[in-house]
């Protein structure tokens, strides 16, 4: 079975400081999506990036950046300068094919604190 | 686009009453929809599977007689908590599946999720 683990419950950090957020993943598929989504107080889940298996090129967008490895099925999370609004709950997720579509398997989610 | 909207976005009820969460997507059809559940500082847990015309999967240890999922349209799912007791106290959100290019996969699209109180 599929499983994402999300080894770091709480991360406090001062504002302006670079974070990463560790995502380890484990499948049998072959084709699978690696996301990571944003939890705010509100509650509403904010989708952040979706990556395909095939894919192991590193992105970023703007602050933020993501370093994907097969080898070692890792789907890391950064974020540069990392600001008060930044602060929530990170949620990396994994797709896995099911009968009627695929289902995410979500890890058990960072806490992320940025302090002014 | 690939807005998702829940309702209601907050309820409080009765133990023993049943409540009914409504889930639509506004600017695409979903064929499969999602349920999920989340206790305070928890993850996400899938509950269901939601396919439009047809019974919803549920997953293992969901009480598919107390979650009743219906799905009678390709934008909207309901999920009705049954006989509610104070333990069902949870945020549920959906999600509305869309295909994406290849077949290879669904992008799921959440709504803002729907915090249920039971006293």
């Amino acid at each position: 079975a599929q499983k994402v683990t999300q080894a770091q419950t709480e991360i406090s950090v001062v504002e302006k400081e670079d974070v990463t957020l560790d995502c380890v993943y484990e499948t049998r598929d072959t084709t699978y999506y690696l996301f990571w989504y944003k939890q705010p107080p509100s509650g509403e889940l904010v989708f952040l990036i979706r990556r395909n298996s095939f894919d192991e090129q590193n992105e970023i967008s703007g602050r933020y950046s993501w370093n994907f490895q097969k080898s070692t099925s890792s789907f890391n999370f950064t974020i540069t300068a990392s600001q008060v609004v930044d602060s929530a709950v990170y949620f990396c997720a994994l797709s896995e094919a099911s009968e009627y579509g695929n289902k995410l398997v979500f890890g058990a989610g960072t806490i992320l604190r940025v302090k002014s | 686009g690939a807005v998702v909207s829940q309702h209601p976005s907050w309820v409080i009820c009765k133990s023993g009453t049943s409540v009914k969460i409504e889930c639509r997507s506004l600017d695409f059809q979903a064929t499969t929809m999602f349920w999920y559940r989340q206790f305070p500082k928890q993850s996400l847990m899938l509950m269901a599977t939601s396919n439009e015309g047809s019974k919803a999967t549920y997953e293992q240890g969901v009480e598919k007689d107390k979650f009743l999922i219906n799905h009678a349209s390709l934008t909207l799912s309901t999920l009705t908590v049954t006989s509610a007791h104070p333990e069902d106290s949870s945020f549920y959100i959906c999600s509305a599946g869309r295909g994406l290019a290849g077949g290879l996969a669904y992008e799921q699209y959440f709504g803002p999720g729907t915090r249920l109180t039971v006293t």
